[in-house]
């Protein structure tokens, strides 16, 4: 079985200050954990995965993840937020190896406030 | 390159009534997902094909949900007869050969309304 939790049904956060969007994960065995943020009315886009190596992912649009292996947690990172970060993110794990189908979590509304 | 694409965008029925949703993946793709995506949540796996096999379907609702890909290309899925809980958007995505370690390709979905 495997699981995601995403705590935070909304982020607020002031454009140019740091940004971060929690999750934790469950599954058993590895996990390929993922993100996507999806904008109104639009389909999932992809940002970033960890699949195994550094613990500190970097992705799409100045984003990145740190990979903690002992909290379970993948959470979401940039350094300096922008308005049109906001958006829907969602955390997503995998178990590793084969084709295992992917649970996603609900979703963290993020904002950013100009 | 072209995006998963899926039609129509958006779909009103009444309760009973049966709908069907198109989706043509990312050329060349031979994994395709279709989701379900009520609001206020994640997307929901429905069925995971394989070129035109089945890989997973335990999360279809196999009473009233269907979905075919004949030919490992195009997917269609269908509701029949629809209830007021199948509000929702339907999302259609896709993966080079369906590893785990692949993300997925989304299209921008159907949204559905069930009056």
């Amino acid at each position: 079985a495997q699981s995601v939790a995403q705590p935070e049904d909304q982020v607020n956060v002031a454009e140019g200050n740091p940004l971060t969007v929690k999750c934790t994960y469950s599954v058993s065995g590895n996990p390929y954990l993922f993100w996507y943020v999806q904008y109104p009315n639009r389909g999932l886009q992809f940002l970033l995965k960890y699949i195994t190596g550094d613990n500190l992912v970097k992705g799409s649009y100045g984003f990145e993840a740190e990979f903690n292996k002992s909290q379970t947690s993948f959470h979401l990172k940039k350094p300096s937020a922008l308005v049109s970060d906001s958006a829907l993110y969602f955390c997503a794990v995998r178990i590793s190896g084969g084709s295992y189908i992917p649970t996603f979590g609900r979703g963290t509304s993020l904002i950013v406030h100009p | 390159e072209a995006g998963v694409a899926q039609s129509p965008r958006y779909k009103i029925i009444e309760k009973r009534q049966s709908v069907a949703f198109w989706c043509n993946p990312i050329s060349g793709h031979a994994t395709l997902y279709w989701y379900q995506q009520i609001l206020g949540q994640g997307p929901k796996l429905l069925i995971q094909f394989q070129n035109n096999g089945v890989v997973d379907d335990s999360q279809l609702p196999k009473d009233r949900f269907s979905a075919e890909r004949l030919k490992g290309v195009d997917s269609t899925l269908k509701i029949q007869p629809a209830k007021l809980e199948d509000s929702a958007v339907y999302l259609c995505a896709s993966s080079p050969d369906g590893y785990s370690n692949q993300p997925q390709h989304f299209g921008d979905g159907t949204r559905l309304s069930i009056l």
